[in-house]
């Protein structure tokens, strides 16, 4: 399938790891983009190609893929990072160059 | 790193269009590519379309085609969002986003966010 799947909502405590995934087949031809949105605000890019960290992002989030199944992960994860959280690709079905998956809401208990 | 800031918010009748705009810092154009994203209340991130001012290269999404207007004006390294026939669906958030022209998708740069409110 040419779409991107998360799972809606995902919990995790306070300093404990989280991992968010995000389902494709573009991931066997693309690496996937994530981005983090607080309420009210831009997302931001989080994590990019392989398991890379724009400047500023803390190195508690990585990113890695396998097969076709891209995931986020957050070591430690802190109070700030409470969020929604998304993935996107190339599209590989020709309606578009760029998709968007759904999105995770991550609640930190 | 490349800054975006959007026009304003827009308040439009049902039928008709509205233009958003998205200026990005620096005096060129030059390995960016922008994208549009729509985020309706409530909903997730939607991808809408892209242009490539350098090459004149512009992308829409098959769900828009025929009802969107991507542009880009160099000299004021300005890039032009329009969307005709307006439905009250089409009240969102409309984000400029910049990407290298290389990997378009990965958007490291984000403007504000223009609200649009389409109401009779």
């Amino acid at each position: 399938s040419s779409e991107l799947t998360q799972d809606p909502a995902v919990s995790v405590a306070l300093g404990q790891t989280v991992r968010i995934t995000c389902h494709g087949d573009s991931f066997r031809s693309y690496f996937p983009s994530w981005f983090q949105q607080k309420p009210g605000q831009a997302p931001i890019l989080v994590i990019y190609g392989k398991n890379h960290r724009p400047s500023g992002i803390p190195d508690r989030f990585s990113g890695s893929i396998s097969g076709n199944t891209a995931s986020l992960t957050i070591t430690g994860a802190q109070a700030e990072d409470e969020a929604d959280y998304y993935c996107n690709s190339r599209d590989i079905s020709g309606k578009s160059s760029v998709i968007f998956a759904g999105g995770t809401k991550l609640t930190v208990l | 790193q490349v800054q975006l800031v959007q026009s304003g918010t827009e308040v439009k009748k049902p039928g008709s269009s509205v233009k958003v705009a998205c200026k990005a810092s620096g005096n060129t154009f030059k390995n960016n590519a922008f994208s549009w994203v729509r985020q309706a209340p409530g909903h997730g991130l939607e991808w809408m379309g892209g242009i490539i001012p350098i090459i004149g290269k512009v992308n829409n999404a098959e769900q828009f085609q025929g009802r969107i207007s991507i542009t880009a004006n160099e000299s004021t390294i300005t890039t032009f969002l329009e969307i005709h026939s307006l439905r009250s669906e089409d009240t969102a958030f409309y984000y400029c986003a910049r990407g290298p022209t290389t990997v378009t998708h990965r958007l490291d740069s984000w403007g504000q966010g223009t609200l649009v409110i389409v109401s009779s």
